[in-house]
């Protein structure tokens, strides 16, 4: 299953299946990515980063990528599992920024057994 | 210790009490944070601390007035608070705030302004 981010809010997957959440973040001078998790009543939890010298990197069952030529951000759950429903959101950050890490609008991702 | 620890969990107020939002972290790091997030919506920034000083304030009404007393503390001090205040209030901290390394957060402070 994909998101589209910002129009596609919500994200459902089968349990097995392979997640894409998408981003567009706003700031060209953006040279930091971060994808967060957040589950109901918990604060985001960091999942993966990535810096503007690298197009992905992988981590254990994720991988992020970047494409700065869109500014765009996606991260993709392998072999998604219950336990991944939450909201994920990608949140930028830039040296010219005054260390201000932005947040986007966020993905609800639901994984159905 | 990459730990996070936000007190209280929850807090009730009226809109003239005076409460305080207190945040810990013991990994050494330089820069702290606090964020407010509505339901359904991401986290936004209020303040950044950079080693102990106000380096960011995005015009937050000064009825919210952060306050940090040394390298490992971060409070947030509400005063005459309105009912459209209450969030989930996240405090956040990372090495540097200059540097790209991730934010650590707690798992948020419930505010209910009645």
């Amino acid at each position: 299953g994909e998101s589209v981010g910002l129009h596609l809010p919500t994200l459902s997957v089968q349990e097995g299946d392979n997640s894409i959440i998408n981003c567009a973040y706003s700031n060209s001078a953006s040279d930091y990515f971060i994808w967060y998790k957040q589950e109901s009543g918990k604060g985001p939890q960091f999942i993966i980063d990535i810096r503007s010298n690298m197009d992905k990197r992988q981590g254990q069952r994720v991988t992020v990528l970047l494409n700065k030529t869109v500014k765009h951000l996606s991260l993709q759950i392998a072999a998604t599992q219950p336990g991944d429903s939450a909201v994920y959101f990608c949140a930028e950050r830039g040296e010219n920024q005054g260390g201000k890490l932005i947040f986007g609008q966020g993905t609800e991702l639901s994984v159905k057994p | 210790d990459t730990e996070v620890t936000q007190t209280p969990k929850h807090l009730v107020m009226g809109m003239t009490n005076k409460k305080s939002l207190k945040c810990e972290q013991h990994m050494g790091h330089r820069a702290m944070y606090w964020y407010k997030q509505k339901a359904k919506k991401p986290p936004e920034l209020m303040f950044v601390y950079s080693y102990e000083k106000l380096s960011i304030n995005e015009s937050v009404p000064s009825r919210f007035s952060p306050e940090c007393p040394n390298s490992s503390l971060l409070n947030l001090h509400l005063h005459a608070l309105q009912p459209e205040d209450s969030a989930l209030y996240l405090c956040a901290s990372s090495q540097d705030w200059d540097q790209n390394t991730e934010a650590f957060f707690g798992q948020g402070t419930r505010l209910t302004v009645v």
